[in-house]
């Protein structure tokens, strides 16, 4: 049972768009959240993050949304540039415990 | 330069051989991670350390070991016990392991049974 859900596997958008990043979760411990970027063969990278409390945060061209009714987060990405192109994994964690979605790969196309 | 190491970056093995991963940060984090990594699934959880010489089984600890004898190390055995062990494993660490400290990773181990 995944707690955890990023339901596209992948996404194409135009440089200069905005991505959107979906993330859907089942727990309602859940009390912080955190979007990972990671590039082929290397390691994740933290990018963003968000507490329970809040519904937005902002960091740059980064913003992740908290929809906690709908337990539902989001990354959004503007402009969208072709550094991004990367699997991002949402996290979602509770106490001591960080569980990771399945991914996105997202591909910034010219 | 601060950070996580793991070593080597590729490793194959031939089935029933046991194999050890090694993960090094000098960040003087207390906690550790090892998670692995499949196509199409999200990092799972193999095992975590909060301190020194204390470490706890994650979600698929079966068929691996760890220890922790120094804050910096953290090395993973993947024994002849696990059924799959072909996968990408990443270590990481982050100053606590309360819920709200980031993780770092290192670059991760793509480890090949043969």
């Amino acid at each position: 049972d995944q707690q955890v859900k990023q339901n596209s596997p992948s996404l194409s958008v135009q440089e200069g768009r905005i991505s959107i990043l979906n993330c859907d979760y089942t727990n309602s411990m859940f009390d912080y959240f955190l979007w990972y970027k990671k590039y082929p063969a290397e390691g994740p990278t933290f990018l963003i993050s968000i507490s329970s409390i809040k519904d937005k945060n902002e960091d740059g061209r980064f913003t992740v949304f908290l929809n906690k009714s709908a337990k539902h987060l989001s990354l959004h990405i503007v402009p969208s540039q072709p550094g991004d192109s990367a699997v991002y994994f949402c996290a979602a964690c509770s106490a001591s415990k960080i569980i990771f979605g399945s991914g996105t790969r997202l591909s910034i196309r010219p | 330069d601060g950070g996580i190491t793991q070593s080597p970056k590729y490793l194959f093995r031939k089935e029933g051989q046991n194999v050890t991963l090694s993960c090094e940060q000098n960040l003087n984090h207390d906690a550790m991670y090892w998670y692995r990594q499949d196509p199409g699934q999200g990092l799972r959880l193999i095992y975590y350390s909060q301190i020194v010489n204390d470490f706890q089984k994650g979600d698929i600890a079966e068929g691996y070991s760890v220890s922790r004898e120094k804050k910096e190390s953290f090395p993973l055995t993947v024994t002849s016990a696990q059924k799959n062990p072909t996968a990408f494993y990443l270590c990481a660490s982050s100053i606590a392991a309360g819920s709200t400290d980031t993780q770092y990773f290192g670059p991760g181990t793509r480890l090949t049974v043969l």
